[in-house]
């Protein structure tokens, strides 16, 4: 099993730009998040989809979009890319009727000048 | 309002020396407290789940225990491999969404 998988792993936007984030597991879990990481400021939720079919809003989600495309893929967009969403973003999966614990992604690390 | 906290936000051991991190949390009706490590530029790695005060789990020179208010990770006789970021994330009942804390830097010299 890859587990969770995060394409790409690097990329460098200038401002205004777009892009998708994609995000895949294999693990057969129904609910799946995007968190950004920044020095200092830990892990913090952007979205999330608790099952197929289903999106909402975390804690720092302005200038984001998700889809939820099926079960296995969550992906997220960024439409106009701002220097202040230059991070590290991961990717996770949970199963939430089991033991819930996430399992995450290797990351992709945005830079946006 | 959910509050993970942890603390040191980093620490220096020398291999051998023994010391525990700590998470304090306040959430409305735990329903599990997570233990991940985090190794540079790579995604956090489950370790373990508590769910109720008084269990413990072990893994290799790991030790996470739980009561009402916080969490400890034990590290005994740590090795220089033991360095990493170790985050706690705490579940508040009914709910799909960990609270996570900062994290503790850990290294270990040899």
């Amino acid at each position: 099993n890859a587990g969770v998988t995060q394409t790409p792993k690097f990329q460098v936007l200038k401002t205004g730009q777009s892009m998708t984030l994609q995000c895949a597991q294999d693990m057969n879990h129904n609910s799946m998040y995007w968190y950004r990481q920044d020095p200092g400021m830990g892990l913090r939720l952007i979205y999330y989809s608790a099952s197929e079919g289903t999106t909402d809003k975390g804690e720092v989600p302005n200038g984001y979009n998700v889809s939820r495309l099926n079960k296995r893929e969550f992906s997220l967009r960024l439409e106009s890319a701002a220097p202040s969403q230059t991070s590290v973003y991961f990717c996770a999966s949970s199963e939430w009727r089991d033991s819930y614990e996430q399992y995450f992604g290797p990351g992709t690390r945005l830079t946006v000048t | 309002e959910d509050q993970v906290t942890q603390s040191p936000e980093a620490l220096r051991l020398q291999e051998g020396e023994s010391s525990s991190l700590n998470c304090s949390y306040t959430v409305s009706g735990l329903r599990g407290l997570f233990w991940y490590r985090q190794d540079p530029g790579k995604g956090p790695e489950f370790l373990f789940t508590l769910y109720s005060a008084g269990e413990e789990k072990e893994k290799e020179r790991l030790k996470a225990t739980l009561t009402k208010k916080e969490s400890f990770l034990h590290i005994t006789a740590p090795k220089p491999e033991d360095s990493a970021t170790y985050l706690c994330a705490a579940y508040p009942g009914g709910s799909y969404i960990p609270t996570f804390g900062r994290g503790t830097s850990l290294i270990v010299h040899p």
